[in-house]
């Protein structure tokens, strides 16, 4: 039972755009949200969070939103990068106990020069 | 500041052997978690040591195992190996393996059982 959900396994955005990768969750537990960037042969490094108080995260180029009410998150890359082709994961967990981080199967997202 | 460390970085087994992989966490942390990531199933938790206890468990069969030494290094053990365990394992260090801290990933070890 996939608690995560990607439903795009992939994306393709051209230079410059906006990309926007979404994820689904139905664990009503879950009250934080990451996203993590993973390159072919590396380890996932964490991209950004959002907690559940709140509806929406910037970091530079990149913005997560978070619809509680839809169980939804997404997130916003603007302007996509060459660089930023990798697979994304979402994930999620409930913060109040020990880790345990349950992730979605990941979008490959390529942005085209 | 040194990474993740995991080693080997790739095993080929077969069929019913056991396998041992082995990681190092990062300088000063000491929560050491494990994921299994396939194609189709994204990562996995497998489990979650601190101080040398298992705090937490994902849904695995009782052939998957770890254990956590003093000095925070881990090791994951597969026994009567199966096709399906054909994966990338990815050993994760924080702090604390508390709360919201973040995650930091090792390379993972690409096991192939033939």
């Amino acid at each position: 039972d996939q608690q995560v959900k990607q439903n795009s396994p992939s994306l393709s955005v051209q230079e410059g755009r906006i990309s926007i990768l979404n994820c689904d969750y139905t664990n009503s537990m879950f009250d934080y949200f990451l996203w993590y960037k993973k390159y072919p042969a590396e380890g996932p490094t964490f991209l950004i969070s959002i907690s559940s108080i709140k509806d929406k995260n910037e970091d530079g180029r990149f913005t997560v939103f978070l619809n509680k009410s839809a169980k939804h998150l997404s997130l916003h890359i603007v302007p996509s990068q060459p660089g930023d082709s990798a697979v994304y994961f979402c994930a999620a967990m409930d913060s109040g106990g020990y880790q345990k981080v349950t992730f979605g199967i990941g979008t490959k997202l390529q942005v085209i020069p | 500041k040194a990474g993740v460390t995991q080693t080997p970085r790739y095993l080929i087994k077969t069929r019913g052997q056991q396998v041992t992989l082995s990681c190092s966490p990062i300088s000063g942390h000491r929560s050491v978690s494990w994921y299994q990531q396939t194609p189709g199933q994204g990562l996995q938790f497998l489990f979650e040591y601190f101080s040398e206890t298992q705090r937490n468990k994902g849904n695995f069969p009782g052939r998957f195992s770890g254990r956590q030494f003093s000095n925070s290094r881990s090791e994951m053990n597969v026994s009567t190996l199966e096709l399906g365990d054909s994966a990338l394992y990815l050993c994760a260090s924080s702090l604390a393996g508390t709360g919201t801290e973040k995650l930091f990933f090792g390379s993972g070890t690409q096991l192939s059982v033939l």
